[in-house]
């Protein structure tokens, strides 16, 4: 029951920005939008999240529509470590609706 | 803090027998989750624990699945009887119950049943 469609795959050169695009059309007003990555084998890594605004951490930035039915993870300057699987998930808050539910994500080959 | 830990790392089993995997959350967490990946099924949320008392467990897929977490600093899954389509990796993740908090992910346990 994942509320997110991405694409299963994109290419990006090394050092170039990679936009991995996420549709949650179906989002409501109190649910957020989280991104996550997993490296081969490894447990998946949160990266960032946000409600409405714009958001930016070290490792990433996120732009968020705002009829919030869309967004994009901005990775500024691809690596080769950052060939990954990336979720984007909606998320509730509280009781039942706490919990991160994958869908099948985006494979981003990063290109040398 | 030296994260979500999961032993054993990698687990070998024969069908029939017992398997519990173990998970330590992060000290101060109080929700712990713990899912199942496989390349058919990708990432399945098996359960879901808050301040210790299981929230969901609508993702545990039979009876031969259970979960517990007596303490706030430790967590079991058990699989008896085991079986061969029980094979996977297994993770456990931590968090706050607060939606400025993302989940941390243990390294997992690679359950293999022969």
């Amino acid at each position: 029951d994942a509320k997110t469609t991405q694409p299963p795959s994109m290419d990006c050169a090394e050092g170039r920005a990679a936009n991995l695009p996420c549709n949650h059309s179906t989002i409501s007003g109190n649910e957020y939008v989280y991104w996550y990555r997993q490296i081969h084998s490894q447990g998946p890594q949160y990266i960032i999240h946000g409600l409405k605004n714009n958001e930016t951490n070290e490792m990433a930035s996120l732009i968020i529509t705002e009829d919030r039915k869309s967004s994009t993870l901005i990775l500024p300057h691809a690596t080769l470590r950052d060939t990954a699987v990336y979720y984007c998930i909606v998320r509730g808050y509280g009781g039942a609706t706490n919990k991160l539910i994958f869908g099948t994500g985006t494979l981003l080959a990063v290109q040398p | 803090d030296a994260g979500v830990i999961q032993s054993p790392r990698h687990e070998v089993t024969e069908m029939g027998q017992e398997v519990t995997l173990r998970c330590k959350p992060i000290s101060g967490h109080n929700s712990l989750f713990w899912y199942r990946q496989t390349m058919m099924r990708g990432l399945e949320l098996l359960i879901y624990f808050n301040n210790n008392v299981p929230i969901d467990d609508s993702g545990m897929p039979e009876d031969r699945f259970s979960a517990k977490m007596p303490n706030a600093s430790f967590s079991t899954l058990k699989i008896q009887p085991s079986e061969p389509r029980d094979s996977a990796v297994y993770f456990c993740a931590s968090s706050l119950d607060n939606p400025n908090y993302g989940y941390t992910f243990g390294s997992g346990t690679r359950l293999t049943v022969v």
